[in-house]
């Protein structure tokens, strides 16, 4: 079993539609919360960070962590074409440093 | 004026030979890493330096040898390539060994394909 779980997609939704991305994980331990933008052949791009349980908006996006239930989720509201890409999330211990924890990512298209 | 950059962008080659893929950052940090992407998308780390300093060394084959000159370079050795190393190999930086307030900047990867 992976210690994180993303649905692959792909997901393809029509411009304006609000997107939910998720993942659930099963280390405890994890304290760190991330969510990566990879458009293709780019490397991945950090676009919300969240630390321990809570929620966390910026522009179109929030981040949402449930510890109890081991679950993140990023939302984009009005999405548009150019967030057509890859969403990973990522996820790290408290002590941990360096050593980030990817979901597969999942595959979003937005169709203008 | 890329932050993150790493050569070669492509790179193919037989089952067997034996490659090097650069990555220099540009942006002051000190820690570096790489990072192996399959083709399910799925991120795994492999290494970590911290000021020439390996500080994660992932369960990785040893054909597999970081070398890190100095605190701006960190460099990918692969020896012996086999079919199951095709994969883009990606090369970050951060400031600190990452303390969850800082983020990874990647590069744009290296597509390593073996034949």
């Amino acid at each position: 079993q992976k210690e994180v779980e993303q649905d692959p997609g792909p997901l393809s939704v029509p411009e304006g539609a609000i997107v939910s991305l998720n993942c659930t994980y099963s280390n405890s331990a994890f304290q760190y919360f991330m969510w990566y933008r990879q458009y293709s052949r780019k490397g991945p791009e950090l676009l919300m960070y969240t630390y321990s349980s809570g929620n966390k908006e910026d522009g179109r996006f929030t981040a949402q962590v449930d510890k109890s239930s081991k679950y993140i989720s990023l939302f984009i509201r009005d999405s548009q074409p150019s967030d057509s890409a890859t969403y990973l999330c990522a996820m790290s211990e408290e002590t941990s440093g360096s050593r980030l924890t990817f979901g597969e990512g999942t595959q979003l298209t937005v169709n203008p | 004026d890329t932050a993150v950059s790493q050569t070669p962008k492509y790179l193919v080659t037989q089952m067997g030979n034996d490659k090097s893929i650069k990555c220099e950052q540009n942006l002051g940090h000190d820690t570096m890493y790489w990072y192996k992407q399959d083709s399910k998308k799925f991120l795994k780390i492999m290494f970590s330096y911290n000021n020439k300093e390996l500080i994660i060394n992932e369960t990785v084959p040893n054909r597999f040898s970081p070398k890190s000159p100095d605190k701006a370079h960190l460099n990918l050795h692969i020896n012996s390539l086999e079919l199951g190393d095709s994969a883009v190999y990606f090369c970050a930086s951060s400031p600190i060994p990452w303390t969850g307030n800082s983020p990874l900047h990647f590069g744009n990867g290296t597509r390593l394909t073996v034949t």
